[in-house]
């Protein structure tokens, strides 16, 4: 199985801040990769699929970057809304899985 | 309006069983790969099950496999998650969600495994 490692588990940022969260794959995955935006008791929200496109409706302050084993997920100004836990998820093969999540929390 | 509505959660005794469903709407069910999710309190996101458009090709994760059977009609748009000798470990909010990287989901439906 592939295993996702998120760093950090959790972020300390303030309003404006440029946040960048890692996840790292045990094996090659090449762009299969997404990122979710999950707020307390409201299913996960696709921000990013293939590594780099954005989800229709995100805002462009989200992008997303890498390939292989190591990506990365930015969010170039922080807003009151962004304030979250993020996972990222490989689908390059079965069983698809999920990073443990990174909180952001408000500094 | 495209959405995915999950039924079929509640309280079962360790062993015992229960049929989760998930009900799409205004979109092509039979076009996408579906998935069941779950997420146990206060935990990360787990990727359960995966069924192809057409039901020919079902994928598990290893914690539940032979436990858990993935389904779906498309005439009825609808998918299925039926699980046995649950376990307290199955405890979660179960998702349902559309294609490999999952850009609908449910709201989810709660399933508490206690005697």
């Amino acid at each position: 199985d592939i295993q996702m490692t998120q760093s950090p588990s959790t972020l300390s940022a303030s309003v404006g801040d440029r946040v960048t969260i890692t996840c790292r794959a045990s094996q090659t995955i090449s762009s299969w990769l997404a990122w979710y935006q999950q707020k307390p008791g409201k299913a996960p929200k696709l921000l990013i699929y293939k590594a780099s496109t954005l989800e229709s409706g995100v805002p462009s302050r989200f992008s997303g970057s890498g390939s292989g084993t190591e990506f990365t997920l930015t969010i170039s100004s922080l807003q009151p809304d962004d304030f979250a836990t993020y996972y990222c998820q490989q689908y390059n093969s079965y069983p698809w899985t999920f990073g443990q999540g990174t909180k952001v929390e408000i500094k | 309006q495209v959405q995915l509505v999950e039924s079929g959660g509640g309280l079962v005794k360790p062993g015992g069983s229960l049929r989760l469903s998930c009900a799409a709407s205004g979109f092509s069910f039979s076009d996408y790969y579906m998935s069941w999710i779950r997420q146990a309190p206060g935990k990360g996101l787990e990727w359960v099950s995966c069924i192809s458009s057409s039901g020919s090709s079902i994928y598990y994760a290893d914690s539940v496999k032979g436990r858990f059977t993935i389904s779906r009609d498309n005439a009825k748009n609808s998918l299925y998650l039926q699980m046995n000798s649950l376990r307290a470990e199955d405890t979660a909010v179960y998702y349902c969600a559309r294609y490999w990287y999952f850009d609908l989901w449910g709201r989810g439906t709660l399933v508490t495994v206690s005697s």
